[in-house]
């Protein structure tokens, strides 16, 4: 069965700093990857997905991630974060298939500071 | 537009008591989904389906139950409820071939 591990429950951070979620996974075949942001008091809404190609994915509000098989990764990253970016951000992870159920982590708040 | 719908959105009710937690989807998807929100746990799943009449148990489907008789509902159901299953609940979709989950805006539950 597939896992994933949000090692950071929360991240403080200045307005227009960088920033970088991390996300790690573990499962013994190809997995797809994705970051889904939740703003409060609302659902989950998806930012960028990994399915296959290139390793660098580009999502909405200018967030990127980049897929390392290696090391078993994908961190999410935005080079200058606005206060609206503070929300919780989950990590999810699929193994594919007709209907794929999704394995969360836990999640990582990310709090944007002036 | 396209959506998912939840209802209640908003919900207390007391330890023993039949609750069920409606989810309507617009998408014309076959997957649909039930997860539970806790801090520390992220996202949980309950039950899933992958079409009419057909449920399966996810992770934590102990004390739930959900039936599928048309494409764009699955309700939720807590037969007795118990404060341990005070959490927000989410529902979500899926096509055929689409990986990602479009989900819907959650049910905040309380069981006092």
């Amino acid at each position: 069965a597939q896992s994933v591990t949000q090692l950071d429950s929360q991240v403080p951070v200045f307005e227009e700093a960088p920033v970088e979620l991390r996300c790690n996974y573990s499962s013994s075949v190809s997995v797809y990857l994705f970051w889904y942001v939740q703003y409060p008091n609302q659902g989950l809404q998806l930012l960028l997905k990994y399915l296959s190609g290139s390793t660098l994915v580009k999502g909405i509000n200018g967030f990127e991630a980049e897929f390392n098989k290696s090391q078993t990764s994908f961190h999410l990253r935005k080079p200058s974060v606005h206060i609206s970016d503070t929300a919780e951000y989950f990590c999810a992870v699929t193994l594919g298939g007709t209907a794929s159920k999704l394995t969360f982590g836990t999640g990582t708040r990310l709090q944007v500071t002036l | 537009d396209a959506e998912i719908t939840q209802s209640p959105r908003h919900k207390i009710i007391e330890t023993g008591r039949q609750v069920t937690l409606a989810c309507h989807q617009t998408w014309n998807h076959n997957n649909m989904f039930w997860y539970r929100q806790d801090l520390g746990h992220g996202l949980r799943l309950i039950h899933y389906s992958y079409g009419v009449h057909d449920t399966n148990k996810g992770e934590v489907s102990d004390g739930y139950s959900v039936s599928r008789s048309n494409t764009e509902d699955l309700p939720l159901t807590l037969e007795s409820a118990a404060s341990s299953q005070t959490s927000v609940y989410f529902c979500a979709s899926t096509g055929t071939g689409i990986y990602e989950q479009y989900f819907g805006p959650g049910t905040r539950l309380t069981v006092t």
